[in-house]
């Protein structure tokens, strides 16, 4: 069974400090996102990964950047924590144009 | 990008009544998914389904790519069927394979 584990299901941080959101995969993906869900929006892509190194903006990059380094792990940054980006973040892998997997989500609190 | 849109956006249904989800896309895709998102925020697979008709259970999916609609069914519904369900499409070109997800339909099974 495919495995994507993120970090922390609940996470509660201060604005202003840098925040780092961790999903690992087991399988060997080439493909990895980062979504956010809010209500009323659906999920948006914040940024992908189509490799070790390389990553694309998605549709809300504002305010993120992001990290990968080995395959296996995609690292989503919040350069200085803001309270509109209290939200549910959601990582997901896939090989490429093959079925997604998701974790289990990271529920961010910015106080 | 390409449009996705699900309907109906609410439905409310008695314990053991069919449904059918409708997702409806704006271009030609390689990729459609089903998912059910659980209460615990995680969304877990259903289908992978770019073409054609599968089943699982009491679930079931046809997808007609060349009308640019899928559908998902569920039967003999149950209250555990609640959550909300999503349909994500994967456009027809590139590499990098990013999904695009609708805004999904929240089921509500009454006992």
């Amino acid at each position: 069974d495919v495995k994507v584990t993120q970090s922390s299901r609940y996470l509660v941080k201060r604005t202003g400090e840098k925040v780092f959101l961790e999903c690992v995969q087991d399988m060997d993906h080439e493909n990895m996102f980062w979504y956010r869900q809010d209500p009323g929006l659906g999920l948006r892509l914040i940024y992908f990964s189509y490799d070790v190194k390389m990553k694309e903006k998605g549709d809300i990059p504002e305010g993120y950047s992001v990290s990968r380094e080995k395959k296996e792990r995609f690292s989503l940054i919040l350069e200085s924590a803001s309270t509109n980006q209290t939200s549910m973040y959601l990582c997901a892998s896939s090989l490429l144009g093959a079925e997604a997997f998701f974790g289990q989500g990271t529920r961010l609190t910015v106080v | 990008g390409i449009q996705v849109e699900q309907s109906p956006p609410d439905l409310i249904l008695q314990e053991g009544a069919n449904s059918t989800l409708r997702c409806n896309f704006s271009d030609s895709v390689n990729n459609l998914q089903w998912f059910h998102q659980n209460p615990w925020g995680q969304l877990i697979n259903l289908f992978y389904i770019p073409s054609g008709t599968k089943q699982n259970g009491r679930l079931s999916a046809t997808t007609v790519a060349t009308e640019r609609y899928s559908l998902l069914y569920i039967s003999s519904s149950q209250t555990t069927d609640s959550g909300v369900y999503f349909c994500a499409v994967t456009r027809r070109s590139g590499a990098n394979s990013k999904l695009t997800f609708g805004k999904g339909i929240t089921l509500s099974v009454r006992p």
